[in-house]
């Protein structure tokens, strides 16, 4: 299947600084991408949608200045997290759509997450 | 409002096939099934879909009731690696996200 990276894997960060994170298609061109943020024993919570250049859509109660996604080329995505606090140290993990296999279907494939602590 | 209703957990043992439901009694024409899963500490990997046939690849099986309001995810000779959160989503068309619900925690026992 297609593979999404994502760098760094894990960040940890001093409160008040902002912290960027790379998401990557490494082997498909992905006009959609898509940030989830997940906390302990909870489920993945869409945060935002990006189509390569245009402005991302976000999800209800998602500050977008605080979450700035920025979807540059077909095979990048970054999510910068600004003025990080300790509510913001959670499980990033961003998605991004191609087309292509059984009935030329679009499916979503994620990357491996990046974990951010902030103290 | 959640789409599909899954059990919360689930046990199988090692060897056997594992069968994971999924209930989406309010699916209309359009949506199609998605099986996910999530092992520790890792991004969902996903397993397979469909819209009313049942499919077969080389992870699963998915079979879709006649009346596509319910699915089961079949994993027919489960591993200690397969323990994992086991999410079915259902979507509309290409052009929508994936939204994730609690899906099922699969433990795999030796």
């Amino acid at each position: 299947g297609a593979v999404v990276s994502q760098h760094p894997s894990r960040v940890i960060c001093k409160s008040g600084t902002s912290v960027k994170i790379e998401c990557r298609s490494l082997d498909f061109q992905a006009t959609t991408m898509f940030w989830y943020r997940q906390f302990p024993k909870q489920s993945l919570m869409l945060m935002a949608t990006s189509n390569e250049g245009s402005k991302a859509t976000y999800e209800q109660g998602v500050e977008k200045d605080k979450f700035l996604i920025n979807h540059a080329s077909l095979t990048l995505s970054t999510l910068t997290v600004t003025s990080a606090h300790p509510e913001d140290s959670s499980f990033y993990i961003c998605s991004a759509r191609t087309y292509g296999g059984r009935d030329n279907w679009e499916t979503q494939y994620f990357g491996p997450g990046t974990r951010l602590l902030v103290l | 409002d959640a789409k599909t209703t899954q059990p919360p957990s689930m046990d199988c043992a090692e060897g056997r096939a594992a069968n994971l439901p999924c209930n989406h009694s309010t699916i209309s024409g359009n949506e199609y099934v998605y099986w996910y899963r999530q092992i520790h500490s890792q991004g969902p990997q996903y397993i397979i879909h469909g819209l009313k046939n049942n499919e077969t690849n080389e992870m699963a099986s998915l079979i879709i009731t006649e009346d596509r309001k319910s699915s089961t995810l079949i994993l027919p000779h489960a591993t200690l690696r397969d323990t994992a959160v086991y999410y079915c989503i259902v979507r509309e068309g290409n052009n929508n996200d994936m939204r994730f619900g609690a899906g099922t925690r699969l433990t795999v026992k030796p």
